[in-house]
């Protein structure tokens, strides 16, 4: 069975610091999302990554792929209240013959950002 | 152009009644997935139309919940007759046709079944 366990579950910062959320399986997956959901609102996509030890950015976001494709983790620098918010990992669900489309989530890490 | 749109946005229902969800992909989105969240547990996944056909139910948890894809524009998913443990958001996405385009989330529907 596909695991994706995220920490921490939760999380409450001050504007204008650092923070790391994590996520990892111990099943290795051929590409890992991250989405962020707001209340009343679905989770929207903010990176697909594909490689092993892939790095993306995306303004103060930093997204990592492990090398062994079964862990990511994504980074927020000077966070600001406008990324308060549910960060959920995702990855494309697995049977015989292959990855296939539906989504694997994980567990979710809620982000408070007071300013 | 408009997003995924679901209907109701809530629903509140009582043990053994019929609730029928419905949503309307993004216009010329022929995959179209069902996921659910009930309290407390990540997002996990129902089923996946491809045009009006089932490509996988896997994640259907009982007979009681039926998902049909007329016509192959919208979807619905009735559940028949409801308990207690169906309380949870249902959240409806759809994609372009293609391995690696992304799915587009609709703002689900919460679902309380007393």
């Amino acid at each position: 069975t596909q695991l994706l366990e995220q920490s921490p579950q939760f999380l409450s910062i001050q504007e204008g610091e650092n923070l790391t959320v994590y996520c990892n399986s111990s099943s290795v997956f051929s590409s890992l999302q991250w989405y962020r959901q707001e209340p009343g609102e679905g989770p929207v996509l903010l990176v697909t990554v594909v490689t092993g030890g892939e790095v993306k950015k995306l303004k103060r976001l930093t997204f990592q792929f492990g090398d062994a494709r079964k862990d990511s983790s994504l980074h927020i620098t000077a966070a600001q209240p406008g990324d308060t918010g549910l960060y959920l990992c995702a990855g494309p669900g697995f049977r015989r013959g292959g990855a296939t489309n539906k989504l694997i989530f994980g567990t979710g890490t809620l982000l408070a950002v007071q300013p | 152009e408009a997003g995924v749109t679901q209907f109701p946005s809530h629903s509140v229902i009582e043990k053994g009644q019929t609730v029928t969800l419905r949503c309307d992909p993004i216009s010329g989105h022929d995959n179209l997935y069902w996921y659910r969240r009930v309290m407390g547990k990540e997002i996990k996944f129902l089923l996946h139309f491809v045009k009006e056909s089932k490509q996988d139910e896997s994640g259907m948890p009982n007979n009681r919940f039926l998902a049909e894809r007329t016509g192959g524009t919208y979807s619905t998913l009735k559940v028949q007759p409801a308990e207690l443990e169906d309380s949870g958001v249902y959240f409806c996405a759809s994609r372009l046709a293609g391995l690696y385009n992304e799915q587009f989330f609709g703002p689900g529907t919460r679902l309380t079944v007393l």
